[in-house]
Parts: structure tokens; sequence; C-alpha cells
């Protein structure tokens, strides 16, 4: 069955500090993994986009990675600001066709000061 | 350029009342879906449709119908609402042409609640 887990469920940091959110899939066959950032009362936004050949892209202080063999991404948020308040979704794509996306439940970050 | 765009942002029904959700976009997109997030869950595909006049069921339709008369719009009907049809719905549109990633813009969000 395919499936996308994150971890944590959710999160608080001090501002300033560094955190990883993690993704977990079994989605086949893999197209590509998309994280999207979902600002409270807003519709979720596309951070960055992981296909299968890329292992590391980074958006601003957002650094997501991708290991295809373990089938596990991460979300890496450097030096968070109170901006990053949101959760952040991981959401894969499977090859059979445009409207396959696989929701994980998300990871709800909160910065405080 | 607005983006999709959804009205009404929120909304209050009765049990067996009836409504419809409109979604609007200006990106000339292809395809359109109807979501639902609920608490807990991943967002949930209801509807979608892959151009003006055709719909397709998603993974939870029951209790939903979809129209997309005009290319623009895509619109989600609750003909006899539950309780159970509480959530924020969400709209999102992806183009045809990017078909290496589909990437989905997805509107604000319409917060429904059946009593």
């Amino acid at each position: 069955k395919n499936q996308v887990e994150q971890s944590p469920q959710s999160l608080i940091i001090l501002e300033g500090k560094n955190c990883t959110l993690q993704c977990n899939y079994t989605v086949s066959p893999f197209s590509n993994l998309r994280w999207y950032k979902q600002d409270t009362g807003r519709g979720p936004v596309s951070l960055t986009i992981m296909t299968f050949s890329e292992n590391t892209k980074s958006n601003g202080r957002y650094t997501a990675t991708l290991d295809a063999d373990t089938k596990q991404s991460s979300l890496h948020i450097t030096a968070s600001q109170l901006s990053d308040s949101a959760s952040y979704i991981c959401v894969v794509r499977d090859q059979t066709g445009a409207n396959n996306l696989f929701f994980g439940t998300g990871t709800r970050l909160t910065v405080i000061p | 350029n607005a983006g999709v765009t959804q009205t009404p942002k929120f909304r209050v029904l009765k049990t067996g009342q009836s409504m419809t959700l409109l979604c609007a976009q200006d990106m000339n997109h292809e395809y359109m879906y109807w979501y639902r997030q609920d608490p807990g869950m991943g967002l949930r595909l209801i509807h979608y449709s892959v151009g003006e006049g055709t719909t397709a069921k998603g993974e939870v339709p029951d209790g939903y119908n979809v129209s997309r008369l005009k290319k623009q719009n895509f619109l989600l009907g609750l003909e006899s609402a539950a309780p159970s049809q509480t959530s924020v719905y969400f709209c999102a549109s992806s183009s045809l042409g990017d078909s290496k990633t589909y990437e989905q813009y997805f509107g604000p969000g319409t917060r429904l609640t059946v009593t």
C-alpha cells in the first residue's frame, strides 16, 4: 500500500535554531517528492521538489534531501524564524499519472522567540 | 494574477442543506482538483478534472458532485450535507505543460461546518 509518513507530528524550537523534519514513503514506482509549507488558514505552497536523481536541493534556509534507496526524505531548516511556524507536508507522486499524489499528515512546527 | 481563489471562505450548514463551493484559477491550467483536509489526516482527493467538461472521482467522492463547465472554474457541490463533511476544502490546479512535476497550486481553503 502506498503511504507517506512524517515525523515528528509536532515540533517546538527556539528562534534561530535548526531543525530537521522526516518523511518516509512506500510509494512505487516513484516519480518525485515535494515539500509544501502550509501556514495556518492558508493553502499549501511548494518549497522544493526532488526527483529520483537528486540527493539535495536548497531553497534559501530550506534544504531537502532524498535517499531513493531507503525511500526517505528530510527537510532541514536553518536559523529558524518566527515566520517558519507552519505545517510542512511531504507529498509523493508515483509514475502512473498526474493525479496520483500521496500526502503525508504533516509536521506542525512552532518557532518561539 | 490572483492564482487560485475559493468562495466562500467560511460556511455553516445544517444537516440536509445543500451548497456549492466555487474554485477559480487564472493560470490557464488544464487540471483542477478538490481536496478535503481533516485533523490528523493528509489531504484527500475528492474529485478532479483533466479538462473542461470532464471530471473523475478521487479517493473520497461519496456525497459530492463536481462540474467543470468552464476551464477556469471547478465547482464542488454537496447535495445533502452531513456532519461527516465538516472539513476544510482546498481547490488546486496544475498545468498539463508541466508534465515532469505537475506542481499543484492551492487555493486558500473553505472551512465548512455541518451541524
